[in-house]
């Protein structure tokens, strides 16, 4: 059993489309994070949950749309992507928010052409 | 300043050795602290948290923790080359679950 997992695995596309990348875990946990891991391999917050509440909101460009439907479920919507939104996105989670050790899914590797 | 600051290597120890792996850090206020393992092309892995001064041990790996120097280590004994990987340090920003992580330190364990 996966306990965060990540959909797609893999996301090409050319410039200026819009994708979603959607993120489910099962391990009971309040809050759920969105990082992004650039090509050199630094990993940076972009967004957190808690139980649907909105928590962390980095300065992130406002293509980027998080949304969580209920606590198990955290999706990200990028729109006009650009050639800098190339890297891997990982979902985590967390007991709550406080504190608590993250776990990783297996990230979702997005090239733009 | 970098708010968590790793030495990226690569540190090469042989099998059998002790690996040792620093981290040092920039807010005064943080009360969490984790390593975490990267193999390449794969997620970041927990392997400690820590939180309070000393020292915690599991298994082969050891967190050390000095919130004075703010200085944070890893060590592991008995280095295996499947501990060949990128350590990744992470600490906590105010109360919001915020992580700050740092470059991240190459392992390299040579039989």
């Amino acid at each position: 059993d996966t306990a965060v997992s990540q959909t797609p695995k893999y996301l090409v596309t050319q410039m200026g489309n819009d994708k979603s990348i959607k993120c489910e875990q099962n391990l009971g946990h309040d809050t759920m994070y969105w990082y992004k891991q650039d090509s050199k391999k630094f990993l940076k917050i972009m967004f957190s949950y808690n139980n649907k509440e909105l928590i962390i909101n980095e300065t992130v460009p406002n293509r980027f749309s998080p949304k969580s439907p209920d606590k198990a479920h955290l999706n990200l919507h990028i729109n006009s992507l650009e050639l800098g939104d190339s890297a891997v996105y990982f979902c985590a989670s967390s007991q709550s928010y406080i504190s608590q050790p993250q776990h990783f899914g297996d990230g979702t590797r997005l090239s733009i052409l | 300043q970098k708010e968590v600051e790793q030495n990226s290597g690569p540190l090469s120890v042989p099998e059998g050795a002790i690996a040792s792996l620093n981290c040092t850090y920039s807010d005064r206020g943080s009360q969490s602290f984790f390593w975490y393992r990267q193999y390449s092309g794969k997620s970041p892995e927990l392997i400690m948290s820590i939180y309070s001064n000393g020292d915690k041990e599991d298994g082969r790996f050891t967190a050390q923790l000095n919130k004075a120097s703010q200085y944070v280590s890893l060590l592991i004994r008995d280095s295996q080359p499947s501990d060949s990987a990128t350590y990744l340090c992470a600490v906590n920003s105010g109360n919001t679950g915020k992580l700050i992580f740092g470059q991240g330190t190459t392992l390299q364990v040579k039989p």
